[in-house]
């Protein structure tokens, strides 16, 4: 079974600060697939970032960075220079490598950033 | 065109009314998807259709019955629904082969907050 946990449920920042959130999962597959995406008031869901098993490479985009670490089963995002535009619930989610698109999801972190 | 459209964008209705939601996407994906999302809650599956052929039916109640004339169209019509069933419903659409590609990112949409009174 597959599971993801996001510790975070609320996390509040002043403008400005760096903030991490953190993500760990588990699942019994070799190969498989995590995800990072936004959901701002709207209800849009907005994809961040894909990364699989097999790439362990650190992203940087813009101000958002990604630390995936498989030792540790952890796949943690960062935002630097936080804006009130980053004001959203982030969800971390995985799938498989099953031929179907089945995602699970985290429990979500809401990050509320302060002017 | 990254954009998958979902109307209406709020819907109230009756435990005896009928309606239907509807989703369209542009951008040539053959995989689409109905989510469920309560507040304060992850999204959860509902369907997956790959090819316009219903693939996943995560155990949903009849009352909520999928359709996907199209490549580019899913609707989920409803029908004596419960006040439980008030959610937020998201749609979402992905690449997909003759199944849908692993690991392949889904592009949602903004949603249609259901209420059933």
């Amino acid at each position: 079974a597959q599971k993801v946990t996001q510790a975070q449920t609320e996390i509040s920042v002043v403008e400005k600060e760096d903030v991490t959130l953190d993500c760990v999962y588990e699942t019994r597959d070799t190969t498989y697939y995590l995800f990072w995406y936004k959901q701002p008031p709207s209800g849009e869901l907005v994809f961040l970032i894909r990364r699989n098993s097999f790439d362990e490479q650190n992203e940087i985009s813009g101000r958002y960075s990604w630390n995936f670490q498989k030792s540790t089963s952890s796949f943690n995002f960062t935002i630097t220079a936080s804006q009130v535009v980053d004001s959203a619930v982030y969800f971390c989610a995985l799938s498989d490598s099953g031929g179907y698109q089945k995602v699970t999801f985290g429990t979500g972190t809401k990050l509320q950033v302060i002017p | 065109d990254t954009e998958v459209t979902q109307t209406p964008k709020h819907l109230v209705m009756g435990m005896t009314n009928k309606k239907s939601l509807k989703c369209e996407q542009h951008m040539g994906h053959r995989a689409m998807y109905w989510y469920k999302q309560k507040a304060k809650k992850p999204p959860e599956l509902m369907f997956v259709y790959s090819y316009e052929k219903l693939s996943i039916n995560e155990s949903v109640p009849s009352r909520f019955s999928p359709e996907c004339p199209n490549s580019s169209l899913l609707n989920l019509h409803l029908h004596a629904l419960q006040p439980e069933d008030s959610a937020l419903y998201l749609c979402a659409s992905s690449h997909g082969g003759p199944r849908v590609r692993a690991g392949t990112e889904a592009f949602f949409g903004q949603g249609t907050r259901l209420t059933v009174v």
